[in-house]
């Protein structure tokens, strides 16, 4: 099965600054790579995702980029706000999260320092 | 707007208890997830359902936990009987196939087993 690993499992950065998270992932067929935000006592909330066809995407302040062949993709967060800080999830799967499963890293908790 | 509400949000059990946890799905989504996140394990897939259909339940202790649908907006995981290691906040997501691959989640069910 698939197994997707994420590193730091913790990250402080100040206010302003950049914060970047990367994920890697063993399955070859894996396709669909989201990342989600989960603040306390909530949810996991979707922040963007990219598929395979896809190296890089972004919106606004987030962007991840994937490449396939060394089967790593990562989430840049840029002028980070308080708002910011929260548990990071990347995750993967063969067709979509809505559709089959997602295997999940095991997060990265974002501390933006005022 | 549209949002998976699950309940209870919060359950404290004795050991040997029987736990039923709830979930409905958005309105019109055809897959509904199980998920369970714990410190040490993360976020686990437990089952999921199409069309309320069982699709995948290899990640769910087949021995005392049982995922179904009675219907397109009810998704019950039950516990019988209920162990202390089954601590963890239990997650239903939902999503819809050949549309947004997005997977979207609930508020979760904190569980306790005393």
């Amino acid at each position: 099965g698939e197994n997707v690993e994420q590193h730091p499992s913790t990250l402080s950065v100040q206010e302003g600054d950049s914060a970047v998270i990367k994920c890697t992932y063993s399955d070859s067929a894996s396709n669909y790579f989201p990342w989600y935000k989960q603040e306390l006592g909530k949810g996991p909330q979707l922040i963007i995702d990219i598929r395979s066809n896809v190296g890089e995407k972004k919106d606004q302040r987030i962007a991840v980029t994937l490449n396939k062949t060394a089967k790593h993709f990562s989430l840049h967060i840029t002028e980070t706000q308080p708002e910011d800080s929260a548990v990071y999830f990347c995750a993967a799967s063969r067709s979509g999260g809505g559709a089959d499963g997602l295997t999940f890293g095991k997060g990265t908790h974002l501390i933006i320092q005022p | 707007d549209a949002r998976v509400t699950q309940t209870p949000r919060h359950k404290v059990t004795e050991m040997g208890q029987e736990v039923t946890m709830r979930c409905q799905p958005i309105l019109g989504h055809n897959t509904v997830f199980w998920y369970r996140q714990t410190m040490m394990q993360g976020l686990e897939l437990l089952a999921y359902f199409r069309n309320r259909a069982p699709l995948d339940d290899s990640g769910m202790p087949k021995d005392r936990f049982s995922a179904e649908m009675p219907d397109a907006t009810l998704a019950t995981l039950k516990i019988q009987p209920s162990e202390p290691r089954d601590s963890a906040v239990y997650f239903c997501a939902s999503g819809l196939t050949g549309g947004s691959t997005e997977a979207f989640f609930g508020q979760g069910t904190r569980l306790t087993v005393v």
